[in-house]
């Protein structure tokens, strides 16, 4: 199993500015996904995060809201831009090692928008 | 659309006692079954998995669940649980291969002494 570690755990941000979250993988994987979770609730899928191309959002999401970057097939990153305290969530990134296998996941970044 | 049914949002069972959490999916087909847990400030561990084969999975923890096709179902059930079980519990599914992982909105068990 893969093992991920996120970048920060937890933060405390001002509305109105982006933060960015790192993940980073103990090997390369195929696919890696960014998942909200907001208060209370399941998860639910930001993004696939494509090595050497653009991400794809699902819907409601938009990729100047939620930039990706994916650089390597052990790295990537998602930015919250201009925050807003409905953006307060856990983010959690995730792996899988190819179509149909189970994902793992990071920790998650606990993020609070004052 | 797929999706993913856990019924119970919150379960509280003592110590010991056996455990059932439900899990319905839409899928008529047999989609790709998971269930996580999630402990209070930490990621998702996976339990265990169903692809095909054997409808009754063993996971980790000493969870087990079972596929039941003709309910659409996918329980998970562990004999004897522990204080240290407490946790929020999530069933997920794909329905094909390459599918998006689909989750339900999560159990939340409490385990009182």
């Amino acid at each position: 199993s893969a093992v991920i570690s996120q970048k920060p755990s937890r933060d405390i941000c001002q509305r109105g500015t982006s933060l960015t979250i790192q993940c980073q993988v103990d090997s390369q994987v195929t696919m890696m996904f960014w998942y909200r979770q907001q208060p209370g609730q399941s998860l639910t899928l930001i993004a696939t995060a494509n090595q050497g191309s653009e991400a794809t959002y699902e819907s409601g999401f938009v990729i100047d809201k939620f930039p990706i970057s994916r650089p390597n097939l052990t790295f990537s990153t998602l930015t919250v831009s201009n925050m807003s305290p409905e953006d307060s969530s856990i983010y959690l990134c995730s792996v899988e090692d190819g179509p149909g296998t189970e994902a793992f996941f990071g920790q998650g970044t606990r993020l609070t928008v004052v | 659309a797929q999706s993913v049914t856990q019924p119970d949002i919150h379960i509280t069972v003592s110590e010991g006692a056996s455990l059932e959490l439900r899990c319905n999916y839409s899928y008529g087909a047999t989609p790709y079954l998971f269930w996580y847990v999630q402990s209070p400030g930490q990621g998702l561990q996976l339990l265990l998995k169903y692809f095909s084969g054997d409808t009754l999975v063993q996971g980790i923890k000493g969870f087990e669940a079972e596929f039941k096709r003709s309910q659409s179902s996918f329980n998970l059930r562990k004999p004897s649980v522990h204080w240290s079980d407490a946790a929020e519990y999530f069933c997920a599914s794909r329905y094909n291969q390459g599918g998006k992982l689909i989750f339900g909105q999560g159990t939340e068990l409490s385990v009182k002494p």
